[in-house]
């Protein structure tokens, strides 16, 4: 079946510096993808639609400087945390869809910030 | 705010039972609803949707009811197993598309007794 990969699964690094997250549809094309942010013991929210070859949505209070997304092909789309803070910290899922099928969902990256 | 949301932080059921868990959204437009199952550490799954013109649609072992009227759904697992022990998420698909964006409830944690 359709498979959503995500690259770190984690990742740990000083406060400061940019981490980039990477998510690929493997046996899909996919024009859309969706990140989201997860806190322990907390429900999925959603950070940003990521568009193919255009600018990525963000959702309401979501820093759009602080959170790059890209999504450079059809099958691939970052995110790059920027000068990261222990805040950051967190559990970052993304998403995407085959054609008329429900979104699929990455296994996720761990992002520890010291 | 979330417009999906659910009664009840966590289940626990005896292996074997039934298991229900419950889900209120607040949108009466809304047309589209997914549940999710999502084990520790990992992203979530996809286990079964259903669209407003349903109120009842069969899994294996899953069986999700739409009750429009009060705006309300439910999952229902049978015949309970450990391997079932995760969180449930019920999400509401916002837009006709399966591309559309999800916006997910607080989650139930479902434990098993043995």
């Amino acid at each position: 079946g359709a498979v959503v990969s995500q690259h770190p699964s984690w990742v740990i690094c000083k406060s400061g510096t940019s981490v980039k997250i990477e998510c690929r549809s493997l046996d899909f094309q996919a024009t859309t993808m969706f990140w989201y942010r997860q806190f322990p013991k907390q429900s999925l929210m959603l950070m940003a639609t990521s568009n193919e070859g255009s600018k990525a949505t963000y959702e309401q209070g979501v820093e759009k400087d602080k959170f790059l997304i890209n999504h450079a092909s059809l099958t691939l789309s970052t995110l790059t945390v920027t000068s990261a803070h222990p805040e950051d910290s967190s559990f970052y899922i993304c998403s995407a869809s085959p054609l008329n099928q429900p979104q699929h969902f990455g296994d996720g990256t761990r992002l520890s910030i010291l | 705010g979330e417009s999906v949301g659910l009664h009840l932080p966590t289940l626990s059921v005896q292996e074997g039972d039934n298991s229900i868990i419950n889900c209120a959204y607040s949108n009466s437009a809304s047309d589209y609803f997914i549940w999710y199952k999502q084990e520790s550490g990992k992203g979530p799954q996809f286990i079964i949707d259903i669209r407003s013109n349903m109120d009842k649609r069969q899994g294996q072992r899953v069986t999700v009811l739409l009750n429009k009227t009060v705006k309300h759904l439910s999952l229902q697992i049978a015949a309970t197993q450990p391997g079932d022990s995760a969180v449930y998420f019920c999400a509401e698909n916002q837009g006709y598309s399966s591309a559309s964006k999800i916006i997910f409830g607080s989650g139930t944690r479902l434990s098993i007794r043995p």
